[in-house]
């Protein structure tokens, strides 16, 4: 049973240009997070998804960031116009079950994003 | 809303002694309070876990308990070894269907 699979693992992207980190959630689990983790610093949550639904957005930017979970396929996290200050890692975590009734969330290895 | 405050940010220890580290949270809504382990370069890897319904709970040489009352929990390791080293997080739910994290402690264990 594979792991929570994300990638890329590195993305480099200039300002101005768009950036696409993928996720890949645990055979058998359906709600997906994703998070930031700036150097030095804890994770931050960012936003919650279900299949083809986002049940919570409270932690992310209003503007350039989205994200998605389609029927069929990966979750997409989604920055357009990407600043300098959106270099960090980000981690996408899947559970079996919604995280707020106990259950154990497994995370990816995270997509290290570094914008030039 | 949840805040978890995590101490010590550092935290060197010879090779077979115990290490510590404690977290206080806010929201007396929370009932789950997980703890990770992040290695250099990977994403957070889940060793333990404990729910409110329960104190202490063990996994060979790691524990961690709970005082709900005093709103904090301590993560405990025994027998350090060097693969022990590592950045730990401590989190708990937000009763709004995620995880806040504590800032993390790095954990040094010296041969």
């Amino acid at each position: 049973n594979a792991g929570v699979m994300q990638n890329p693992r590195h993305l480099v992207r200039r300002r101005g240009q768009e950036a696409r980190l993928r996720c890949s959630p645990m055979k058998g689990h359906s709600h997906v997070y994703w998070y930031r983790q700036l150097p030095e610093e804890g994770l931050k949550f960012m936003v919650y998804l279900q299949k083809e639904n986002i049940i919570d957005e409270s932690g992310m930017p209003k503007e350039r960031f989205s994200a998605e979970f389609p029927k069929e396929g990966p979750s997409i996290l989604r920055i357009q116009q990407v600043v300098r200050g959106d270099s960090a890692a980000y981690f996408c975590a899947s559970s079996q079950h919604p995280q707020g009734g106990g259950t154990e969330a497994f995370f990816g290895q995270g997509t290290r994003l570094t914008v030039v | 809303g949840e805040n978890v405050e995590q101490h010590p940010s550092t935290l060197s220890v010879q090779e077979g002694d115990s290490a510590v580290i404690k977290c206080t949270y806010s929201d007396s809504a929370s009932n789950y309070f997980p703890w990770y382990k992040q290695e250099l370069g990977k994403g957070p890897q889940l060793i333990i876990d404990i729910r409110s319904n329960v104190g202490e709970k063990k996994d060979q040489r790691i524990a961690v308990t709970l005082n709900k009352t005093a709103k904090h929990f301590s993560l405990h390791i025994t027998e350090t070894q060097p693969e022990d080293s590592a950045v730990y997080f401590c989190a708990g739910d937000t009763g709004a269907n995620n995880l806040f994290f504590g800032t993390g402690t790095r954990l040094t264990v010296i041969p």
